[in-house]
């Protein structure tokens, strides 16, 4: 059963037009990530939640914003997209912090394609 | 400057070979080391995460070796596989409370027939 669901798994939206991609989970995990990816690069932490509690990483532009209203969902808003914004976009969650052992789940994933 | 270095950047091999893919970090003070393998398209899945004690931890065929002291780490993947193709990913977590993790820039496997 999937444990971490991605939707849509692709996306086209066209340049300046805002975009929302979701994640859900089924681990009940206090901790959601998200994360850009682009080819052939590693992926780049954007901003995580630990429970209702938002981190925002320092070099996370501001054109990309966040929400999670419950511990299932949690949604990744950007509000003007560019065409450097196209990637894979990857939501995880773990338990707790990665602080020891803790294990990361990703979801499959969704493309983004801006036109 | 906290860095993880992987190498080789890509790497073909034959099925059933052995092979070793490394990764070096500069990433300090160290919490934990993880590989994780990304297929094409899908999300990263985790297959070893080791603390500052373990030297060797393994997943079936992946064995995973840590040198805390060189801060050097090697996945070891036994009798390839097709679907061993992919990426494999080194991360690194630094610090006590919340982890900063770093990861390196993968190295892409191709295991041929």
């Amino acid at each position: 059963d999937a444990m971490v669901i991605q939707n849509p798994r692709y996306q086209v939206t066209q340049f300046g037009k805002p975009v929302t991609l979701s994640c859900s989970q089924t681990l009940n995990h206090n901790v959601m990530y998200w994360y850009q990816q682009k080819s052939s690069q590693a992926p780049k932490l954007l901003f995580h939640y630990y429970d209702k509690d938002f981190n925002n990483e320092a070099d996370t532009p501001d054109n990309f914003q966040s929400r999670r209203p419950n511990t299932s969902f949690c949604f990744l808003d950007i509000r003007s997209p560019g065409l450097g914004d196209a990637a894979m976009y990857l939501c995880a969650t773990s338990r707790d912090r990665l602080a020891g052992v803790e294990t990361q789940y990703f979801g499959p994933g969704t493309r983004l394609l801006v036109l | 400057k906290n860095q993880v270095e992987q190498s080789p950047q890509s790497l073909i091999i034959l099925e059933g070979k052995n092979c070793t893919l490394q990764c070096n970090y500069t990433v300090s003070p160290f919490s934990n080391l993880r590989w994780y393998k990304q297929d094409t398209g899908r999300g990263p899945v985790s297959l070893t995460i080791m603390t500052f004690s373990e030297n060797t931890k393994s997943n079936g065929r992946y064995t995973a070796t840590l040198d805390a002291d060189t801060k050097q780490s090697s996945l070891h993947i036994t009798a390839s596989q097709l679907s061993d193709s992919a990426s494999y990913i080194c991360v690194v977590s630094a610090g006590n409370n919340f982890n900063k993790f770093y990861f390196g820039s993968g190295t892409k496997l191709n295991v041929k027939p």
